[in-house]
């Protein structure tokens, strides 16, 4: 089967910088994805990796190492507007796209 | 605009009552997927379908049934046989490339009384 662990909450001042991290067990692994979802509202893409690196898209980065099964969401320069829950999730071979969704993380950022 | 539409955004129900929630898309995506989500909890996969006329359960599909006979619409309906169906419903597409970015609907909120 497929599993995924990630903090259950993160707290962060504007401007600072916080990672989240995500360790999945899986067979047949194909990519780490990670979205964003604020309270009622419906999750919204950030990052897709498939090969370990780090890949960055503005202020947001992603992180994996597949051979740790390891990867991370890295936001720089918090802003209130980040406050909301960040998923990760696994997709796999032979999964017809599916994704297993971890618990997910929720991000506070004061003032 | 292309998306994914979602109706209606809130919906109540008494108990023992079947409810068809909608999701239409125009994106031209050829899967389609329904979660649920538990307030605090992550997405859980009811249902997905790869292509019109087929459809596979996932993880959670007990008191569920869906159909796809339109590549644009993938309606669930939640049956009295769903124990506790007051939830977060998530309708989501993505093109058929594995790997892919889901676009999420708005969502439905239904609340059984």
């Amino acid at each position: 089967g497929q599993s995924l662990e990630q903090p259950s909450e993160v707290t962060a001042v504007e401007g600072a910088i916080v990672q989240i991290n995500c360790t999945y067990q899986t067979s047949g692994f194909y990519g780490l994805s990670w979205y964003q979802q604020h309270d009622g509202g419906a999750p919204t893409f950030l990052s897709y990796n498939a090969l370990d690196g780090l890949e960055e898209t503005g202020r947001f980065s992603s992180f994996l190492s597949r051979s740790d099964s390891y990867g991370y969401l890295l936001l720089q320069e918090l802003q209130m507007k980040d406050s909301a829950s960040y998923f990760c999730a696994v997709s796999f071979s032979g999964g017809y796209n599916k994704l297993i969704f971890g618990a997910g993380t929720r991000l506070a950022v004061h003032p | 605009d292309g998306g994914i539409t979602q109706s209606p955004k809130y919906l109540f129900r008494k108990e023992g009552q079947n409810v068809t929630l909608s999701c239409e898309q125009n994106l031209n995506h050829d899967a389609m997927y329904w979660y649920r989500q538990d307030p605090g909890q992550g997405l859980r996969l009811i249902y997905y379908s790869q292509i019109v006329n087929d459809f596979q359960k996932g993880d959670i599909a007990e008191g569920y049934s869906v159909s796809r006979e339109k590549k644009e619409s993938f309606p669930l309906t939640v049956t009295s046989a769903q124990k506790n169906p007051t939830a977060f419903y998530l309708c989501a597409s993505t093109p058929s490339e594995l790997g892919g970015e889901q676009f999420f609907g708005p969502g439905t909120r239904l609340t059984v009384l």
